[in-house]
């Protein structure tokens, strides 16, 4: 079953610890993305990666990090540095150089 | 820098009745956009793009340069298109840093 995969669905933290989201893909795709869906706030980009070992820092990057060591992983992760944590966490993938984003489920954040 | 409004964060119209998602966008270069859909407790997809000139759904968007207008219409809306609309803008296909921005959303409601 081709598709892209976020894990888990819902991630608790306690406060000033870091915490990984993971995001797999087996379609292939060059491109990947990191978004953050808040209430009212649409879709903000944090991070992105067009090829593997290359990214670049989106619109909302500060207190996150990420990697790509492998053409279909790309794992965030939220430092004890962000400030507001808690949100909904979208990751995507597409074909570099073709424009349809492909979505995950989404991972659910919360800081306790 | 890229920007996109969407000018509602709700609309409600009753089943049958036209219906006309807003989206502006500011870009310096050629645009590419897009509209997507996030179906309740569904991942976000792609409805459709300004490059292919399709209807998906019954629904259609043209781009309109001298306004940087990407209106997403239906003339004749269905309870099943009750959804979340985001707009969404890239670079030129084959850009290095390919980038892909949303708008905050608008949440459509076909009441019946």
């Amino acid at each position: 079953d081709g598709g892209i995969t976020q894990s888990p669905k819902y991630l608790f933290r306690k406060e000033g610890q870091n915490v990984t989201l993971s995001c797999e893909q087996n379609l292939n795709h060059d491109a990947m993305y990191w978004y953050r869906q808040d209430p009212g706030q649409g879709l903000r980009l944090i991070y992105y990666s067009q090829i593997v070992n290359d990214f670049q820092k989106g619109d909302i990057a500060e207190g996150y990090s990420v990697s790509r060591e492998k053409k279909e992983s790309f794992p965030l992760t939220v430092t004890s540095a962000q400030k507001n944590p808690t949100a909904f966490y979208l990751c995507a993938s597409s074909i570099r150089g073709f424009t349809e984003a492909f979505f995950g489920q989404g991972t659910r954040l919360t800081v306790v | 820098a890229q920007r996109v409004t969407q000018p509602e964060k709700l609309l409600s119209v009753f089943k049958g009745a036209p219906v006309e998602l807003k989206c502006n966008y500011s870009y310096s270069g050629s645009p590419e956009l897009f509209w997507y859909v996030q179906y309740s407790r569904q991942r976000l997809q792609l409805l459709l793009r300004h490059i292919s000139r399709e209807s998906i759904k019954g629904f259609t968007a043209d781009l309109n340069k001298g306004e940087t207008s990407f209106h997403l219409k239906k003339p004749f809306a269905q309870e099943e298109d009750s959804a979340m609309y985001y707009c969404a803008l890239s670079e030129g296909s084959g850009g290095s840093n390919y980038k892909l921005t949303f708008g905050k959303g608008t949440l459509l409601t076909v009441n019946p």
